[in-house]
């Protein structure tokens, strides 16, 4: 069964630590995002990557790292230096172009102990 | 540049209603479009796209929007509203100029009462 998979579903974060999300799809498509979603604001894209080994910052990347390293997989780092972490975290992919509609995967919710 | 506006955030209807959920673009070439809906801790699932074809889309669940070039909208209508309808629900737009990257608006929360 063809699809997005994100984990962990929950996560939490103490002051100072980095901590990675994972995100992982077996659609063999090439383009992969990650946007932030905070109540009342939609999504805000955070990077994304068209091709294996080369990603693009969005409109909030700071404080944010990423790899795509292999198709499959494109891993967010989230740093210390994101102060306010704490949100809702979706991972999608697509064939590349803009015609081409999202798969989402289900999210991991991150919040700070 | 390209962007959504959802016009309403909120919107409520009774079960068995018309659903209407609105959406202006801004895009300065042919848009294509895409309306998705979220249901709580969930991800977003495609309920319909418009890419230059029939200005009138069909979608899952009896959802149906129309791409509407001079009035630059694309709204979002069910002629009946079931419980299950409930979630958040967001307009997409893109177009060649924008690569691969899509532009959601803020979304519109349907709360359906029975």
């Amino acid at each position: 069964d063809g699809g997005i998979t994100q984990s962990p579903k929950y996560l939490f974060r103490k002051e100072g630590q980095n901590v990675t999300l994972s995100c992982e799809q077996n659609l063999n498509h090439d383009a992969m995002y990650w946007y932030r979603q905070d109540p009342g604001q939609g999504l805000r894209l955070i990077y994304y990557s068209q091709i294996v080994n080369d990603f693009q910052k969005g409109d909030i990347a700071e404080g944010y790292s990423v790899s795509r390293e292999k198709k499959e997989s494109f891993p967010l780092t989230v740093t210390s230096a994101q102060k306010n972490p704490t949100a809702f975290y979706l991972c999608a992919s697509s064939i590349y172009g803009s015609d081409q509609p999202q798969h989402f995967g289900d999210g991991t919710r991150l919040s700070i102990l | 540049a390209q962007s959504v506006t959802q016009l309403d955030s909120h919107v409520s209807v009774s079960e068995g209603t018309p659903v209407l959920l609105r959406c202006n673009y801004s895009s300065s070439y042919s848009p294509s479009l895409f309306w998705y809906v979220q249901h709580p801790n969930k991800g977003l699932q495609l309920l319909l796209k418009y890419t230059s074809a029939a200005t009138l889309v069909k979608g899952i669940n009896g959802f149906e929007a129309e791409f509407k070039k001079s009035e630059t909208s694309f709204h979002l209508t069910k002629p009946s509203a079931h419980m299950s309808d409930a979630a958040e629900y967001f307009c997409v737009v893109s177009d060649r100029n924008t690569g691969n990257q899509f532009y959601f608006g803020t979304g519109t929360s349907l709360t359906v009462i029975p």
